[in-house]
């Protein structure tokens, strides 16, 4: 699956607490994103990333911040988790040289806030 | 920025039927417009996709369809099988910024047996 991985996969953390969530890409895509899925919301962008230290912000990314340090990994943390930020996240890549358009999604992460 | 709308919000039919989804979008500039399928659990996966300048690509029992004059597009399943029941999402770019997408809300699809 376009060798991009999530960690953790499920995690359940209590209100008040940091966060962070990792994206691993192995196809050296230029870009990198965050979502949020929730039910009737469907995919919301939080942050994205157009190379190395370059990110800006998405439609939700009040309460994230994101870091690129390396083209293989781009993190999202929540600075002070609320139960609001309960979702399903996923990571994307694209601008890969066969289809530079399409996007590639992570297999998500699971987010509970108590 | 891009404003995307997806209807219907649910679908249901019968197995061999066709089902429709629509979709519009509001940048008259946008150029590609991918459909993505989402199973329960799992990740959202490319299954189709059409660029500006052409109004029509089929794969096997999907299609799309682009009417750039209106600014919408459609994606269209034929001879349904309970495997096609999922959670479909369209898409359309957000401007020149990032490769960035903006995606529909999603439709539903429940395939009678």
């Amino acid at each position: 699956d376009a060798g991009i991985t999530q960690s953790p996969r499920h995690k359940v953390t209590e209100t008040g607490t940091p966060v962070t969530l990792r994206c691993h890409q192995t196809e050296n895509h230029r870009y990198m994103y965050w979502y949020r899925q929730d039910p009737g919301h469907g995919l919301r962008l939080i942050h994205y990333s157009y190379g190395v230290k370059d990110t800006d912000k998405g439609e939700v990314s009040d309460g994230y911040s994101v870091s690129r340090s390396k083209t293989e990994d781009f993190l999202l943390t929540l600075e002070s988790a609320t139960s609001s930020q309960t979702s399903v996240y996923f990571c994307a890549i694209s601008g890969g040289q066969d289809s530079y358009n399409e996007q590639f999604f992570g297999p998500g992460t699971r987010l509970t806030v108590l | 920025g891009e404003n995307v709308e997806q209807h219907p919000s649910t679908l249901s039919v019968q197995e061999g039927d066709s089902a429709v989804i629509k979709c519009t979008y509001s940048d008259s500039a946008s150029n590609y417009f991918p459909w993505y399928k989402q199973e329960l659990g799992k990740r959202p996966q490319l299954i189709i996709d059409i660029r500006s300048n052409v109004g029509e690509k089929k794969d096997q029992r999907i299609a799309v369809t682009l009417n750039k004059t209106a600014k919408h597009f459609s994606l269209h399943i034929t001879e349904t099988q309970p495997e096609d029941s999922a959670v479909y999402f369209c898409a359309a770019p957000e401007g020149n910024a990032g490769n960035m997408l903006t995606f529909g809300g999603g439709t539903r699809l429940m395939v009678k047996p």
